[in-house]
């Protein structure tokens, strides 16, 4: 079945930049997810990207994809205290657009800023 | 005005007990889910709906059961609760789950449900 990897565990100083790892075993997935979940809330959607795509940049994110590999990093620029969270990896596959898809989720990576 | 809530927000029971999960939202979305986050902060999706539609059912027991009597709502039924069950049970909602990308519209999640099963 669909399985998804992280790293549990990252520790950056502030200021620095911060790479979060994931692989994925769908060869068929078709959107990749980056969400945040901080303590105590739900989660916040990040950012996406298509599985067509290689890198996609948005302010202090930058997703890259390497579809031969199967692995997705996030990479958090500048990285601040407030980014401390648990950080998520999705992948959704067999979509067909009639309402059948599978959406699977990594364990999640605690991102810790040190000040 | 809270966007999207969920009561109760901490749910105490006996195995072999039926409980139930209400969601509301108030964003006119079209589209509400539920999630399973674990002790270990396994997060799982479990439903969603569309237009009164259930379009992803993960491979979650059939005790579960989601039930949208409207657009607005999406509630969480849970029969002959297990130990297993404990978890915190999450509500979102987006605007729309068809209008492009799967997932790609914002999700606005609910301050989660944390259900403690004896």
């Amino acid at each position: 079945g669909e399985d998804v990897e992280q790293s549990l565990f990252l520790s950056v100083r502030e200021g620095d930049s911060s790479v979060i790892n994931c692989t994925y075993t769908d060869s068929s997935s078709t959107y990749l997810y980056w969400y945040k979940q901080e303590p105590g809330a739900g989660l916040q959607l990040l950012t996406y990207i298509f599985s067509n795509m290689d890198m996609k940049q948005d302010q202090r994110l930058t997703v890259l994809l390497n579809k031969k590999d199967k692995h997705l990093s996030l990479r958090i620029a500048d990285t601040q205290t407030g980014d401390s969270a648990i950080y998520f990896c999705a992948e959704i596959s067999s979509y067909s657009g009639a309402g059948s898809y599978q959406l699977t989720f990594g364990k999640g990576t605690k991102l810790s800023v040190i000040p | 005005d809270t966007a999207v809530s969920q009561t109760p927000k901490y749910l105490v029971t006996q195995m072999g007990n039926d409980k139930s999960i209400k969601c509301e939202q108030n964003l006119g979305h079209d589209t509400m889910y539920w999630y399973k986050q674990d002790s270990k902060k396994f997060l799982k999706i479990m439903f969603s709906y569309n237009n009164k539609e259930l379009i992803i059912n993960e491979t979650v027991p059939n005790r579960f059961s989601p039930k949208s009597p409207d657009k607005a709502h999406l509630n969480l039924h849970i029969n002959s609760l297990e130990l297993g069950d404990s978890a915190v049970y999450f509500c979102a909602s987006s605007q729309d789950l068809t209008s492009g990308s799967p997932f790609t519209d914002t999700q606005y999640f609910g301050p989660g449900t944390r259900l403690t099963v004896l």
